[in-house]
């Protein structure tokens, strides 16, 4: 099984702050690598696909970066509607596994 | 609008059984494979089964392999995933979640949930 690691594991930022997160593979998984943003009593929502391919529909500020095992996902100048908690995912081998996920305060 | 919806969640003993359901519209179901995540109360998102868009292929997570099983309706729209056996660790809201071309989670239902307890 692929685990995959993120960090941090909480961030705490104010508007206007660029976050970044990381997320780890245990294997080479190429570009196969989605990220998630979910809020609470929310179903989980896609932001980017394939490393680094944005949603549709998805603001800007969110971008993906990395391949192989280690990836990124940016928010340039977070906004206070992005307090919420990330998860990546791996789709290169089942079973599909995700990260722990890395919740984002805003302060 | 493109949109899932499950439904058939409940409390159920442990041993019992229960059948989800996910019924899909907006979209051409027979062409997508269909996936179940599942998120324990305060806990992260865990992939759970697939099945293939015609329903020829599926595969499970080692921890409900052998007791969930899943089918699909094309004519309906409509996907189920049988719970069997059912340990108090499958207390979860169960979300069916469409797949794109790239393996992405495109689509997500709202989620059903399922509390296992005596």
């Amino acid at each position: 099984e692929i685990v995959l690691t993120q960090s941090p594991d909480f961030q705490s930022v104010t508007p206007k702050d660029k976050v970044t997160i990381t997320c780890r593979a245990s294997q080479d998984i190429g570009n196969s690598l989605n990220w998630y943003q979910q809020k609470p009593d929310q179903s989980p929502k896609l932001l980017i696909k394939y490393a680094s391919q944005s949603f549709s529909g998805v603001p800007s500020r969110f971008s993906g970066s990395g391949s192989g095992t280690d990836f990124t996902l940016t928010i340039d100048s977070l906004e206070a509607e992005d307090a919420a908690t990330y998860y990546c995912h791996q789709s290169s081998r089942f079973p599909w596994t995700f990260g722990q996920g890395t919740k984002v305060e805003i302060k | 609008q493109v949109q899932l919806v499950e439904s058939g969640g409940g409390v159920v003993q442990p041993g019992r059984s229960l059948r989800l359901s996910c019924a899909a519209s907006g979209f051409t179901f027979s062409i997508y494979a269909i996936h179940w995540v599942r998120q324990a109360p305060g806990k992260g998102l865990e992939w759970v089964a697939v099945m293939t868009y015609d329903g020829s292929i599926q595969l499970y997570a080692d921890s409900v392999k052998g007791r969930f099983t899943m089918s699909r309706d094309n004519s309906n729209n409509i996907l189920y995933l049988q719970l069997n056996n059912l340990r108090a660790d499958d207390t979860a809201l169960y979300y069916c979640a469409r797949v794109d071309g790239v393996g992405a989670f495109d689509i997500w239902g709202q989620g059903t949930m399922v509390t296992v307890s005596s």
